[in-house]
């Protein structure tokens, strides 16, 4: 089973820093297999990448996704008051699927 | 506009069973797999299964912590999947989303309220 681990758990930014969020998994997994969701509170996820680095429909090009084997990374390159919120990433198997924990980007 | 919209949700005994629904519009349904995903009061996101389209079956996952309680269906002629819950614990308390989609969740409801209790 592969574990997800994002990290840091809570990311203290100010509107328009870049913002890097960590997600490592617990063995060497495909690129194709890892997305990322936005959630903010008391609404649902929000699709932001898939495949490891291809944006979703209508997002803003400020996000970003890189990596690959185990280290996977999602970019905010300059923060809008508006993208603060919790990331998860998320590994898709075939038969299973996985969110890491969540990295909370709150307002420095 | 493609919309999935959870119901069933509520207070329930440990024990007993509940059944939710997903219902969708928008789209052709039945061309898509479905998921379920839940969320514990303060806790991140966890997988609970998902049901593949009639191209593949209709055939079923879930995880591990559900299997043997939980089932899904779907029935594609009301666009509607559903998530049948037997024997609840009071670790089933969540938000329990629908999502399109069974790798790349592209679309999700807002989610239902679900709390077990005595």
């Amino acid at each position: 089973e592969i574990v997800l681990t994002q990290s840091p758990d809570t990311l203290s930014l100010s509107p328009g820093q870049r913002g890097t969020l960590s997600c490592r998994a617990s063995q060497s997994v495909s690129t194709s297999y890892i997305a990322w969701y936005q959630q903010k509170p008391g609404r649902a996820p929000r699709l932001l990448i898939y495949s490891a680095s291809s944006r979703a429909t209508g997002i803003p090009d400020r996000f970003s996704g890189s990596g690959s084997g185990t280290d996977f990374t999602l970019t905010i390159s300059r923060l809008e008051p508006e993208d603060f919120a919790v990331f998860y990433c998320q590994y898709y198997g075939t038969s299973a699927l996985t969110f890491g924990g969540g990295t909370k980007v709150e307002i420095k | 506009e493609v919309q999935l919209v959870e119901s069933g949700g509520g207070l329930e005994q440990p024990g007993r069973s509940l059944r939710l629904s997903c219902t969708t519009s928008g789209f052709t349904f039945g061309d898509y797999d479905v998921t379920w995903v839940r969320q514990a009061p303060g806790k991140g996101l966890t997988w609970v299964g998902f049901i593949r389209s009639r191209f593949y079956g209709a055939t079923t996952q879930l995880a591990a912590s559900v299997k043997g309680r939980f089932t899904i269906s779907r029935d594609d002629s009301k666009s509607i999947a559903y998530l049948q819950m037997n024997s609840l614990k009071i670790e089933d308390t969540a938000v329990y989303y629908c999502a399109r989609g069974r790798s790349i969740l592209d679309y999700w409801g807002l989610g239902t309220v679900v709390t077990v209790s005595s």
